[in-house]
């Protein structure tokens, strides 16, 4: 089955210090995400991917950057975390070719302290 | 307004009963509808997709989609302990790569 693989799996950092989760997929597919979750709520979407080279912004993307140096690696990076980013990340990979369908990542589990 | 809603919220069955959660889209566009399944401390999974009007079953699973009320519908019958899960309904557009969660519905099949 088609991998996406999130690292770290959890990650602990102080208030205002830079934060990078990174997402690598070996499915070949073209979009990639950015969610968060938190309790109580669902799935918030904070970027995606079109394919290499390009960003777009989801519904929450306030307080984060992401980067997709390649087809395979899509990054989010908090540049000055705050304790309101702890949450649970996950990176999810899709396109026409899986019709639709997404492949998530296991998590990361961030708490901003 | 949110694009995709979920109900309930949560729900719970016993086990072997039929547990019914619903969907409901606001965007005539979509066409593109897939059920994915989270169990604790995992990533959302993938459970189940359906594209045209209609029934699909797989399984203990049945979705069912009414493109005409923008409604659809997952049935799980013969519910077991390992369903209990958080259900997550998507729906997307052919051109447009966007891909609408709802919040969820927590089932709980109590043995």
């Amino acid at each position: 089955e088609a991998a996406v693989t999130q690292s770290p799996r959890n990650k602990v950092a102080v208030t205002g210090g830079k934060v990078t989760l990174s997402c690598n997929q070996t499915n070949n597919h073209n979009n990639m995400y950015w969610y968060r979750q938190d309790t109580g709520h669902g799935l918030r979407l904070i970027h995606y991917s079109y394919g290499a080279g390009s960003t777009e912004k989801g519904d929450i993307p306030d307080g984060y950057k992401a980067s997709r140096p390649s087809q395979e690696n899509f990054s989010l990076i908090l540049e000055l975390a705050t304790p309101s980013q702890t949450s649970v990340y996950f990176c999810a990979s899709g396109d026409w070719t899986s019709n639709e369908r997404l492949f998530f990542g296991h998590g990361t589990k961030l708490s901003v302290l | 307004q949110q694009k995709v809603q979920q109900s309930p919220e949560s729900l719970s069955v016993p086990e072997g009963g039929m547990a019914s959660l619903n969907c409901t889209s606001s965007d005539r566009n979509f066409q593109y509808f897939w059920w994915y399944r989270q169990h604790s401390g995992e990533g959302p999974k993938a459970l189940m997709s359906i594209f045209s009007d209609g029934d699909k079953k797989e399984g203990r699973f049945t979705a069912h989609l009414n493109k005409a009320s923008l409604h659809v519908s997952l049935h799980i019958r013969d519910s077991q302990p390992s369903d209990s899960a958080l259900y997550f309904c998507a729906a997307s557009e052919h051109s447009n790569n966007r891909i609408f969660f709802g919040d969820g519905t927590q089932l709980v099949v109590k043995p």
